[in-house]
């Protein structure tokens, strides 16, 4: 059975530049929300995405956005990278209405100079 | 918006020890999550915890969800070098968006 899964591992940007992150959720959930993690502190949350469409946002500006696909799968898209945008994404995938234990991937680490 | 507050920060134990830590809050939570980060990993989901006074366990982790609904407790007994890590708890009080909020963690070190 196959865990949560991103990608790419790691990924080097500069400011301005826009990058996509994806994430493939464990077999069986529905729901995929994504996490910021700055070095030393808790994950924060982006967004959730359920049935395609987006459920709830956490306080992050317009330039996160995401997609979720007929899959499941999904996309966090970041444009206009400041330096402080570099963390650790995490995607945490869940099995949707009742079922709230969520599942994270590895991560995506992004370097933003 | 909510915050979770850990405690302790870190804490150095000897192996064999038994371990505390706990999560508070201002608000009240309808479930709370435990989770172990390794570097460079994702968290890993320790233990879920669903009703106020709910006293669960996974192996040597035990975890309660508080009467009050604001804090949440873990506990590690008989500690062993693979326990060290960040744990982190997590509350969801809106159970409708699973918007869960994490606190800071806490940095578990285990001497040999």
């Amino acid at each position: 059975d196959a865990g949560v899964t991103q990608s790419p591992t790691h990924l080097i940007k500069t400011r301005g530049q826009q990058v996509t992150l994806r994430c493939s959720p464990k077999s069986g959930h529905d729901t995929v929300s994504w996490y910021q993690q700055a070095l030393g502190q808790g994950p924060q949350f982006i967004f959730q995405y359920y049935e395609e469409e987006e459920r709830q946002r956490g306080n992050f500006p317009d330039r996160f956005s995401g997609h979720q696909f007929p899959n499941y799968s999904s996309e966090l898209n970041v444009n206009a990278l400041l330096l402080g945008d570099s963390a650790l994404y995490l995607c945490a995938s869940s099995a949707g209405q009742g079922l709230y234990e969520q599942y994270f991937g590895p991560g995506t680490r992004l370097t933003v100079t | 918006g909510q915050q979770l507050n850990q405690s302790p920060q870190s804490m150095f134990i000897q192996e064999g020890e038994d371990v505390s830590m706990n999560c508070t809050s201002s608000s009240i939570f309808n479930t709370w999550l435990w989770y172990k980060q390794d570097p460079g990993e994702g968290p890993v989901l320790l233990i879920a915890l669903y009703k106020a006074g709910e006293l669960t366990s996974n192996g040597r982790l035990t975890a309660q969800f508080g009467i009050t609904r604001k804090d949440s407790f873990l506990n590690i007994s008989a500690s062993i070098p693979s326990d060290v890590g960040i744990y982190f708890c997590a509350g969801l009080e809106d159970n409708y968006g699973q918007n869960f909020v994490f606190g800071p963690g806490t940095r578990l070190s285990v001497l040999p």
